[in-house]
């Protein structure tokens, strides 16, 4: 089993709807979580960090983590065409240096 | 700040050559990641560096690969010889150690080996 799972997809959403992206990992001792957004090309660009469980809000998106399960959850809401990207759940034990565990990429496309 | 800066973006060479890929980290950044990144894979840590200093290079595929930091703005990655199963984008990415542990990642080098 890998460390971390995530649907490939690809997922497609006409212009508007709520999308809601996935992850599961296997080692609870994860503490940070986060969201990279990955256009064509380019490189990861972080999205939205959270620590521990709960949930945090940057406009349109929204993200949970759920310790008791090993799920983290991505919610955008009002999906843009501009949204259309690859993106990337990643996790890791502390702050302090070490690097992240990447889910494989969620390609999303939102068509207007 | 010009983030983190990768060269080549694109590479393109022939089996058994050898490649090195380059890269200036954020300034002030005093931690460095090397990435593979393959439709197969997906995003797959090679090395890191804190202060410099190598931490953990399990992620290097074998003794073709080879990772140096000598000051605390450039990087190099080395492929000596290159093999076809090589091709694949490589990302550098920088952070802050201890703070949140936000990586920042290059634009990436697409690398093709025939």
């Amino acid at each position: 089993q890998k460390e971390v799972e995530q649907d490939p997809g690809p997922l497609s959403v006409p212009e508007g709807a709520i999308v809601s992206l996935n992850c599961t990992y296997s080692n609870s001792a994860f503490q940070y979580f986060m969201w990279y957004r990955q256009y064509s090309r380019k490189g990861p660009e972080l999205l939205m960090y959270t620590y521990s469980s709960g949930n945090k809000e940057d406009g349109r998106f929204t993200a949970q983590v759920d310790k008791s399960s090993k799920y983290i959850s991505l919610f955008i809401r009002d999906s843009q065409p501009s949204d259309s990207a690859t993106y990337l759940c990643a996790m890791t034990l502390n702050q302090a240096g070490t690097a992240l565990i990447f889910g494989k990429g969620t390609t999303l496309s939102v068509s207007s | 700040d010009a983030g983190v800066i990768q060269s080549p973006r694109h590479e393109v060479t022939e089996m058994g050559q050898e490649v090195t890929l380059r890269c200036k980290p954020i300034s002030g950044h005093n931690s460095l990641f090397w990435y593979r990144q393959t439709m197969m894979r997906g995003l797959e840590l090679l090395i890191y560096f804190n202060n410099n200093v190598p931490i953990d290079d399990s992620g290097m595929p074998e003794d073709r690969f080879s990772a140096k930091m000598p000051n605390a703005s450039f990087s190099t990655l080395k492929i000596q010889p290159s093999e076809p199963r090589d091709s694949a984008v490589y990302f550098c990415a920088s952070s802050l150690m201890g703070i949140q542990n936000i990586q920042y990642f290059g634009a990436g080098t697409r690398l093709s080996v025939l």
